[in-house]
């Protein structure tokens, strides 16, 4: 089964690049048809998609946050990343990582999520 | 941008059945996905392609389509049901995911 943790700094300054990693276990991040996503939730709010790549490499990003938003894939280290440029205290959320497979395109398995401050 | 629309709230008492809708304009042609999460928890899904239940989910959760909306039944609800619950999809396109805005269930 696979298993996802999400780890990164829990405080971001202003304007400056959140950062975060989703290590997967249990499987290989790079065998199969999957889709590896973000989603994050601020406190008290609903849940917002970020973007996901596939196996292949490609992206998808929120249009919403498109100008702001890197996914990544480190097969080496079976891993993959978040970047949020510029961020303000709009992006104070927990994150999470999550993984669909490209049949069920769900969100099947999900990280514990990380709780991420925007503060000077 | 596209939007996912459900109430905010729900009330049943246990044993009734509980029904949250999700509207939007996508979903005859998208699939819809339901996740229950608990507080200080990750969502867990429990119905997958609008009405397919993963396994370990109980036979209590179903789901259902008719036109631009979807509903997640709970029948019999349990206290242990109570918790918040989130509609996903996708654009018309299939290209970006979207949730709704999430319905808190409170079983009474």
């Amino acid at each position: 089964q696979v298993q996802l943790q999400e780890s990164g700094p829990g405080l971001v300054k202003p304007s400056q690049t959140l950062s975060l990693t989703c290590t997967v276990s249990g499987g290989s991040i790079s065998s199969g048809s999957y889709y590896w996503s973000w989603i994050r939730q601020p406190a008290g709010k609903g849940l917002e998609w970020i973007g996901r790549i596939y196996t292949s490499g490609s992206t998808n990003y929120n249009p919403s946050l498109k100008s702001r938003v890197t996914i990544s894939v480190d097969t080496s280290k079976n891993q993959f990343s978040l970047k949020l440029s510029s961020v303000t205290a709009a992006d104070t959320a927990v994150y999470y990582c999550a993984v669909s497979t490209v049949l069920t395109k769900a969100f099947d398995i999900w990280g514990q999520g990380t709780m991420v401050t925007v503060s000077s | 941008s596209y939007e996912l629309t459900q109430p905010p709230s729900v009330s049943v008492s246990p044993g009734q059945t509980a029904r949250i809708t999700c509207s939007g304009d996508a979903l005859p042609k998208q699939y819809a996905y339901w996740y229950q999460q608990k507080p200080g928890q990750a969502p867990v899904l429990v119905i997958y392609k609008d009405s397919e239940r993963p396994s370990g989910i109980p036979e209590r959760f179903s789901g259902s389509s008719s036109g631009t909306t979807v509903t997640l039944t709970i029948s019999g609800v349990q206290a242990e049901d109570e918790a918040d619950y989130y509609c996903q999809s996708a654009d018309s396109s299939g290209t970006y995911a979207v949730f709704g805005g999430g319905t808190q269930l409170t079983v009474l």
